[in-house]
């Protein structure tokens, strides 16, 4: 059995400041974790992703997640936000062996000018 | 790049129709899934499919089914919608389990 906990439905940063969003998950093999970010009455894109080799992920758009065995965590990070990165961000984690994914609930992240 | 069409952006049934949602992927992907979005509730699985013919129950299956009749298409079939059923309908196809999901741009579906 696998599950995410995404920590805070909402977040809220000033442009240029460092965004954080939280995620920990359950999983009762060594999983795979991805994030992924949804605009707008889009579909969900794939952001990065950790498969067991690094455990610090960079991503597209300037993010990165660290894989925590330890804390069971992956949080999503971004040194500085910008306004196009106001979205809502999934966490998933899966079973290698199944290949299919369980999601969080989301995080909407606003970026206030 | 891998592209995953969905038919329609935005359906407006009335309770008790049946109706199909299509899913069309380009790249030979032998997985495909269907989650519905909620809000607040994140992404629900429904079912999915490792290969044609092929289909497998997700977390919440009660009033939908599948068809996969060909690699490239995934079919989600509510047999009689319900106002309940009323969601963002999201598909997605893969290739292996550490590449994750392309998705499609989602339906919109209201049940009147």
């Amino acid at each position: 059995a696998q599950s995410v906990t995404q920590l805070g439905s909402h977040v809220s940063v000033s442009e240029g400041a460092l965004v954080l969003l939280r995620c920990n998950y359950s999983s009762s093999v060594p999983p795979y974790l991805f994030w992924y970010v949804q605009y707008p009455n889009q579909g969900l894109q794939l952001l990065l992703k950790y498969t067991s080799a690094a455990t610090l992920v960079k991503g597209i758009n300037g993010f990165e997640a660290e894989f925590k065995k330890s804390e069971t965590s992956f949080h999503l990070t971004k040194p500085s936000a910008h306004m196009s990165d106001a979205a809502e961000y999934f966490c998933a984690v899966m079973d290698p062996s199944a290949g299919k994914s369980t999601f969080g609930d989301g995080t909407t992240l606003t970026v206030k000018p | 790049d891998v592209k995953v069409t969905q038919s329609s952006r935005y359906l407006v049934k009335r309770t008790g129709e049946k109706v199909f949602l299509e899913c069309v992927q380009d790249m030979d992907h032998e997985n495909m899934f269907w989650y519905r979005q909620d809000p607040g509730l994140g992404l629900r699985l429904i079912y999915f499919s490792y290969d044609v013919k092929m289909k497998e129950k997700g977390d919440i299956p009660e009033g939908y089914s599948v068809s996969r009749e060909k690699k490239e298409r995934f079919s989600l079939i509510l047999e009689s919608a319900s106002t309940n059923q009323t969601s963002m309908y999201l598909c997605a196809s893969s290739v292996q389990a550490l590449y994750g999901y392309t998705f499609g741009s989602g339906t919109r579906l209201t049940v009147v």
